[in-house]
Parts: C-alpha cells; structure tokens; sequence
C-alpha cells in the first residue's frame, strides 16, 4: 500500500513552547490530509481537514488557532500544536488520500506529544 | 457518514476465522463500508472495503448484507499478530473516516 509518513515520531516539549508535526505522503500526490487526535484507551478524533492550497476545515471543538494546519504542496502537511499545555500531550496521526489511488485513505505511524 | 456499532471486544483461537460484526443501519446509498485495524501505538492499517458486493483481499473478506444494514469482517485464519483493535466505518462523499469505538480483537493461542 501506499506510505505516509509522519515526523517526528515522538516529541517532549516543554509548556507555551509550540512544536510542528509533518506529514508526508512519500509515493502519490495526496489532494486531501486529515489530522485526529488519540487520548490513551480511546478512540481517533477527527481534528481537521486539509486540501492543498486552501485552508483547513476543523472539526466542531477545535481551536484553528491553536493547531495550526498547513497544507502547502501534494505531498506534505502540517500540524503546529501552539502554545502547548499538557492536556495537548495526546497522539497525533495524520492520513493522507488521493483520487489516483482508488478511495482508500492511508495513515502515517502517529506522533507522540508529551508536553512537559 | 453513518453511525456504526460494533461489539467492545471478541476472542478467537490462533489459526480459526474471526468474523468481526457491524452494523450500520443508517449508511446511505452511496457510502462505502470501510475496516481499518490499530495495533497499539501505531496509525491505522487499512484493510478491506465495500459498498454492496462482498469483497475479499489477502488480508481479509467482508461480507455486506443485502440490505447493507450491517457487515462481517473475516479474518480467516487468525494469528497472534491479528490482535488489534479493528476499526468499522461508513465512508460518505465528504471523505472523512469518523472512528467509533471498534472492537478489541484477542487472538489466543
């Protein structure tokens, strides 16, 4: 299948400091990316959803001002988790679909946010 | 995108099939039934999908009922590294996969 991939992988920062998660479909042009969010023992969230060139569409409850997403070219996509407190510590995982590649959605290996 | 319901956790013995349920009685005409697995600590692995016709891949076979109100995933031939948490989603035009809760699958030996 196709490979999306996510960096960093893990990530500990410290509060009011921001941090960038990149999201990189590395084998087909992805038109459209989608950021969740998981707490342990549950479930993804659907954070937003990016097409390239124009700006996100967030889920009801999330704050655009706070993640911050960009999505710039085909292949890459950008979350910055702004002014990070520690109920921001989740895991974060990007997914990346393109028409070119029949209607499944592919998802990157996930980043894990530790804010200290 | 249509509400999916789906057992908390199931069991299975290592090498027999593992039909995983779900039902999605308010999926409409054209939204696509997708499974989607987690293993702990990673993204999740897409596996099968349909919309009216059973399907099968290496992976696995989905079955859809004639009404489309609910499907089974089968993994047939289970293995250890088929524990996971197994994802059923309806898939509408906007493109968005919406996860419920899933169902906890324990393989056992």
């Amino acid at each position: 299948g196709a490979v999306v991939s996510q960096h960093p992988s893990w990530v500990i920062c410290k509060s009011g400091t921001s941090v960038k998660i990149e999201c990189r479909s590395l084998d087909f042009q992805a038109t459209t990316m989608f950021w969740y969010r998981q707490f342990p023992k549950q479930s993804l969230m659907l954070m937003a959803t990016s097409n390239e060139g124009s700006k996100a569409t967030y889920e009801q409850g999330v704050e655009k001002d706070k993640f911050l997403i960009n999505h710039a070219s085909l292949t890459l996509s950008t979350l910055t988790v702004t002014s990070a407190h520690p109920e921001d510590s989740s895991f974060y995982i990007c997914s990346a679909r393109s028409p070119q590649l029949n209607t499944e959605a592919f998802f990157g290996q996930g980043t894990r946010l530790t804010v200290v | 995108d249509a509400k999916t319901t789906q057992p908390t956790s199931m069991d299975c013995a290592e090498g027999r099939a593992a039909n995983l349920p779900c039902n999605h009685s308010t999926i409409s005409g054209n939204e696509y039934v997708y499974w989607y697995r987690q293993i702990h600590s990673q993204g999740p692995q897409y596996i099968i999908h349909g919309l009216k016709n059973n399907e099968t891949n290496e992976m696995a076979s989905l079955i859809i009922t004639e009404d489309r109100k609910s499907s089974t995933l089968i993994l047939p031939h289970a293995t250890l590294r088929d524990t996971a948490v197994y994802y059923c989603i309806g898939r509408g035009p906007t493109g968005k996969l919406i996860f419920g809760q899933g169902t906890t699958l324990q393989v056992k030996p």
